[in-house]
């Protein structure tokens, strides 16, 4: 089946840097797209097209993608970060038009 | 802005079908994709499927069997309907729009649907 791994948390503190990695074979080849959710609400895009930010994310938010990682970084953390994080593949070529990552737990310590 | 809200069927029983409607303000479901997708509690995101204007469909193939969905462009939406529920389909369903980028710009609230006797 079509699985994008995720690490299942990730720990940060206030200030620092959190990376968060998105694995499949080859993901370099698909753009990747994320999403963070907070606890009882919808999920909200992040980064869309590897490293595109949509309008009223904060620059603190960026991505890459190559080989068989892709990575959400979160540069000075805030404590309004914590959250779950999700990357997403949409594959024209597989029946699977839709995947999400398995999710990170961000906590800010 | 696009907004999107889901009516709340609330509990149904297994083995009935869940029905679901998506009602969208700000925009026409005449663009775009419209999609659903669900989460069932405590674990991650399932996309079950999306429609384009004018019936072209697609589903999720570990879904395909059991789902419909459907438009209704005089009243702006769009409808899900999820056949021979069971434990297993307990999950909070959003209703998505997406482009052809791939990824999903405007969600709904997500409603919780409830499977069980």
């Amino acid at each position: 089946s079509y699985v994008l791994t995720q690490p299942p948390s990730v720990s940060v503190a206030p200030g620092q840097t959190a990376k968060i990695t998105c694995g499949r074979n080859n993901i370099g080849s698909k753009s990747v797209h994320w999403y963070q959710q907070k606890p009882g609400q919808a999920p909200v895009l992040v980064v869309h097209d590897d490293s595109d930010r949509p309008s009223g994310i904060p620059e603190r938010f960026s991505g890459s993608n190559s080989g068989n990682t892709a990575t959400l970084t979160i540069s000075r953390v805030e404590a309004g970060d914590e959250a779950d994080y999700y990357c997403q593949v949409w594959d024209s070529s597989s029946d699977h038009l839709y995947v999400f990552g398995t999710g990170t737990k961000v906590t800010v310590l | 802005q696009v907004q999107l809200q889901e009516s709340d069927p609330g509990l149904v029983k297994p083995s009935e079908t869940l029905s679901l409607t998506c009602t969208v303000s700000g925009g026409s479901i005449r663009s775009y994709l419209w999609n659903w997708i669900r989460q069932s509690p405590g674990e991650g995101l399932e996309w079950i499927g999306y429609m384009q204007y004018s019936g072209s469909t697609n589903y999720n193939p570990s879904l395909k069997s059991r789902v419909t969905i459907s438009e209704d462009a005089s009243k702006n939406q769009f409808s899900l309907k999820l056949s021979s529920v069971a434990a297993a389909d307990t999950a909070v369903y959003y209703c998505a729009r997406s482009g052809w980028s791939g990824y999903v710009d405007f969600w709904g609230q997500g409603t919780l649907v409830t499977v069980s006797s």
